[in-house]
């Protein structure tokens, strides 16, 4: 069975704070693959990042940061100096060969941020 | 410029009555993926299709078919809506398999009434 679970249900800081989301996950899988979605109030799932199982180097990409740690099958999401605009759902997902198509979302954290 | 249209992005209808959804893409990715998403919950696949195949989720209930008539296009027909069904339903597409990132609508917001 998979398995995201995202602990952090709501988020709050003030602008220029970084911000960590936290996201762990199950698989038996050996082949898998992790994603971070943003949803902004509009709706649509904006697609952030993609990692597989094979490469565990962490990635950055402006303000925003991802820790993969396989040892503690932890996909985390850092977010450097906030901005309003990074107000949002974000969703941390598992894929694997194994699940078919189907990606096992977590339930999210929103993230509030405030001037 | 949206890659990925859903239409309407509202819609409002009668408990029992038919109602379809629409989603188009301009990105010609095989794999075209219908999800619900409760409020405040993650969203859940219901079913996709890769090409012409349709794979159904084993939990997705029979109440919700789906079309695609072409690459293009893709269609939600939920049979009686009940209140249970209301719901976001967001349409996605992908290259291929879950290994490729995949590009998401902005939902269609159904409401049961």
């Amino acid at each position: 069975a998979q398995k995201v679970t995202q602990a952090q249900t709501e988020i709050s800081v003030v602008e220029k704070e970084d911000v960590t989301l936290d996201c762990v996950y199950e698989t038996r899988d050996t082949t898998y693959y992790l994603f971070w979605y943003k949803q902004p109030p509009s709706g649509e799932l904006v697609f952030l990042i993609r990692r597989n199982s094979f490469d565990e180097q962490n990635e950055i990409s402006g303000r925003y940061s991802w820790n993969f740690q396989k040892s503690t099958s932890s996909f985390n999401f850092t977010i450097t100096a906030s901005q309003v605009v990074d107000s949002a759902v974000y969703f941390c997902a598992l894929g694997s060969s194994n699940s078919g198509y189907a990606l096992n979302f977590g339930k999210g954290t929103s993230l509030l941020v405030t001037p | 410029d949206a890659m990925v249209i859903q239409n309407p992005r509202y819609q409002v209808t009668q408990f029992g009555k038919p109602v379809t959804l629409s989603c188009s893409q301009t990105l010609n990715h095989n794999v075209m993926y219908w999800y619900q998403q409760k409020s405040s919950q993650a969203p859940k696949l219901l079913f996709h299709y890769y090409d012409k195949d349709f794979n159904n989720e084993a939990d997705t209930p029979d109440n919700f078919q789906s079309r695609r008539p072409n690459t293009s296009f893709c269609f939600l027909d939920i049979r009686s809506p009940g209140l249970g069904d209301a719901a976001m339903y967001l349409c996605a597409t992908s290259r291929d398999a879950v290994n490729t990132e995949a590009f998401f609508g902005q939902g269609t917001r159904l409401t049961v009434v």
